[in-house]
C-alpha cells in the first residue's frame, strides 16, 4: 500500500528558512516523479514543485523559484523541500504527491499534508 | 499559464440527485484533465484523469467528460460521501500544472 508522510512543518518566521520531508513506503520511490501541493487557509489548491524519480528534473511555480529547492534520497524513499525567504503568502498545508510510473501528473496519492506557517 | 475556472462555487443537490460541475479552461488542454474530491481535513484523492477514466477504487456513478477547453464532472446519483470539494486540473500546458479554484458540492 502507498503511504507518503509529510513533516517539518511549524511556526517560522518570515525570511527564515524550513525543511520539508515525505516519507515514502509501498512503491518502488526512484520509479517515480513526485510533487509538492499547497492549500493556504481556506482556498484551492496550488502546486508549487516536483521531481523526476530520478531527480535530473526539477519543476518550480514561477512564485517560488530561487527560494525553493525541490530534492530526494531515493535510498532513503525521501522527497524534500527547502523553502528560504519564507513569505507570509507560503503559509499553507503542504501535500507531496506521487505521480502514475512513467508520468509528471496527476496526482494518485497524497500524503495527509503538513502545515507551514509564516508569521511574526 | 492556463487559468481553469470552476462553476458553480458551490452545488446545493439533494441525496440521490445528479450533480454536474463545469471546468473550463482558458486556452486548449486536450483531454489532459484531471477531478480531485477533496473532504474536511482531508488530502485530495484523485477520481478521473485525462478527462474521463475513472481512477482506481472510483466508482462508475462518477463519470467525466469533455475535451479543450470544457470538461463536465457528473455524479449520477449523490450518496453521503460524495459531499465535498472538488477540482479540476490540467496538465496539459505546464509549468505549472494549474487547479481550478473548486466546487463546493453541499446538502440541500
Amino acid at each position: 500500500e502507498v503511504h507518503l508522510l509529510e513533516s517539518g512543518g511549524g511556526l517560522v518566521q518570515p525570511g527564515r528558512s524550513l525543511r520539508l520531508s515525505c516519507a515514502a513506503s509501498g512503491f518502488t520511490f526512484s520509479s517515480y516523479t513526485m510533487s509538492w501541493v499547497r492549500q493556504a487557509p481556506g482556498k484551492g489548491l496550488e502546486w508549487v514543485s516536483g521531481i523526476s524519480g530520478g531527480a535530473s528534473n526539477t519543476y518550480y511555480t514561477d512564485s517560488v523559484k530561487g527560494r525553493f529547492t525541490i530534492s530526494r534520497d531515493n535510498s532513503k524513499n525521501t522527497l524534500y523541500l527547502q523553502m528560504n525567504s519564507l513569505r507570509a503568502e507560503d503559509t499553507a498545508v503542504y501535500y507531496c504527491a506521487k505521480a502514475p510510473r512513467g508520468q509528471l501528473v496527476p496526482f494518485d496519492y497524497w500524503g495527509q499534508g503538513t502545515l507551514v506557517t509564516v508569521s511574526s | 499559464e492556463i487559468v481553469m475556472t470552476q462553476s458553480p462555487a458551490t452545488l446545493s443537490v439533494s441525496p440521490g440527485e445528479r450533480a454536474t460541475l463545469s471546468c473550463r479552461a482558458s486556452q486548449s488542454v486536450s483531454s489532459d484533465l484531471a477531478w480531485y474530491q477533496q473532504k474536511p481535513g482531508q488530502a485530495p484523492r484523485l477520481l478521473i484523469y485525462g478527462a474521463s477514466t475513472r481512477a482506481t477504487g472510483i466508482p462508475a456513478r462518477i463519470s467525466g467528460s469533455g475535451s479543450g477547453t470544457e470538461f463536465t464532472l457528473t455524479i449520477s446519483s449523490l450518496q453521503s460521501e460524495d459531499f465535498a470539494v472538488y477540482y479540476c486540473q490540467q496538465y496539459n500546458n505546464w509549468p505549472p500544472w494549474t487547479f481550478g479554484q473548486g466546487t463546493k458540492v453541499q446538502i440541500k
